[in-house]
């Protein structure tokens, strides 16, 4: 499975937007990138999932580079309830899911 | 909707006991697989299946047995609980293995062997 690369943790302000970057320089060209979030107490959740352009959903935006190397989760107004361990995951087709430390974000009022 | 469900929420054993912690969906989902997740770190595979009848060994798989009968259900058993395997599990499922798409995980069960 190929490997990402996160920051240990972050700090946010609270109502801004956050940048959360990922590193992934052995991605394949079928590698899917899944970021998850798992809050306090809480199992994992789904955030958002992108192949090669740029994706939005309600919950986030993700930047993709165009070599694909590297990747970006922005969070576009944090709030107290976006404090958690976000993880950046390649998938690629009949992939398991494994997890990485991700990033721990702290949203500071 | 009830998504995963996991039971028991916590639990406590005695070294050497056995147990079997539930895990069932109500999504239809083909894959189904086991986590678990010690302080302070991510979560690490234990086992995994594709469908009712097809199992696999994950990362971690050395002290837990798993079946899978249904598609619905997906049991994880320790049959000689060690306190090394004192962790959060997690059991999560997606609509199958060959479609790149969300999981979707329970809540957890916290386990604890004294």
């Amino acid at each position: 499975d190929a490997k990402t690369t996160q920051p240990n943790s972050m700090e946010s302000n609270e109502e801004e937007p956050v940048h959360l970057p990922c590193n992934h320089s052995t991605i394949s060209g079928t590698d899917y990138i899944h970021w998850y979030r798992q809050l306090p107490s809480q199992g994992p959740e789904y955030v958002i999932h992108g192949l090669t352009s740029n994706v939005n959903n309600r919950m986030a935006s993700l930047a993709i580079a165009e070599d694909r190397k590297s990747s970006t989760l922005i969070l576009h107004r944090a709030t107290l309830r976006d404090a958690a361990v976000y993880y950046c995951i390649l998938r690629g087709r009949d992939d398991k899911i494994i997890f990485g430390k991700g990033t721990r974000l702290h949203i500071l009022p | 909707n009830a998504g995963v469900t996991q039971t028991p929420k916590f639990q406590v054993l005695k070294t050497g006991q056995s147990m079997t912690l539930q895990c069932a969906q109500d999504m239809n989902h083909e894959y189904m697989s086991w986590y678990r997740q010690d302080p302070g770190m991510g979560l690490r595979l234990i086992h995994y299946s594709v469908g009712a009848g097809i199992t696999d060994q994950g990362e971690v798989p050395n002290g837990y047995n798993v079946s899978r009968s249904t598609t619905e259900d997906f049991p994880l058993r320790l049959l000689s609980a060690a306190p090394s395997q004192t962790s959060v599990y997690f059991c999560a499922s997606s609509y199958s293995l060959g479609v790149v798409t969300e999981a979707f995980f329970g809540q957890g069960t916290r386990l604890t062997v004294v």
